[in-house]
């Protein structure tokens, strides 16, 4: 268990619809980052937030967006979801300091029909 | 952050050591070698990382080669809950992790 929590855990949606992943991070860490996962894709970085201002971001789509609330807890928002879309959402929390080692949460797994 | 390359798959006997190697011959002086696991299709579980020297945890060792342009990770016992991708990152402390295809360690009874 590395600490990092996501909810809800399975998603099930329709094209055109939009959904919101929530992440809460290790107690302590102030960053979160957003990454995607799909068959051919991999992993993919989509975003970074540390401690609740926009840090980095990588492949996200402009129907995506994310934040980081007071509590740093980070909520990735989906909209105009598409099949392509489908997918496993990890978020991952850090740190700063030593390496800022980033640990997982477990996943939501994203199916779009 | 540097480019690595791996080999995609790899088998290991059970219970003896699994050597996994990662090449990152355009790595940074800062840049940090981490390597993550992912069993199906769990979260990546963080296993170890380095900057320059050699590093052992209870779950495996690094060894880092002098010019820095190579890695080994060792899992000294495998069993087959070590089954999984295995994968190898450079990266600078802070930024994101850029994941690539990783080795596909297959422990065998």
């Amino acid at each position: 268990d590395s600490g990092v929590t996501q909810t809800p855990k399975h998603l099930i949606t329709a094209t055109g619809q939009r959904v919101t992943l929530r992440c809460s991070p290790r107690s302590g860490d102030l960053s979160v980052y957003w990454y995607q996962q799909s068959l051919d894709q991999g992993l993919q970085f989509l975003i970074q937030y540390y401690n609740g201002e926009e840090r980095a971001k990588g492949n996200i789509l402009e129907r995506f967006s994310a934040q980081q609330f007071p509590d740093l807890h980070s909520e990735l928002n989906l909209s105009s979801l598409e099949l392509g879309d489908s997918a496993l959402y990890f978020c991952a929390s850090s740190y700063p300091g030593a390496g800022e080692t980033q640990y997982f949460g477990p996943g939501t797994r994203l199916l779009v029909l | 952050d540097a480019k690595t390359t791996q080999p995609p798959s790899m088998d290991c006997a059970e219970g003896r050591a699994a050597n996994l190697p990662c090449n990152h011959s355009t790595i940074s002086g800062n840049e940090y070698v981490y390597w993550y696991r992912q069993i199906h299709s769990q979260g990546p579980q963080y296993i170890i990382h380095g900057l320059k020297n050699n590093e052992t945890n209870e779950m495996a060792s690094l060894i880092i080669t002098e010019d820095r342009k190579s890695s080994t990770l060792i899992l000294p016992h495998a069993t087959l809950r070590d089954t999984a991708v295995y994968y190898c990152i450079v990266r600078v402390e802070g930024n994101d992790m850029r994941f690539g295809a990783g080795t596909r360690l297959t422990v065998k009874p």
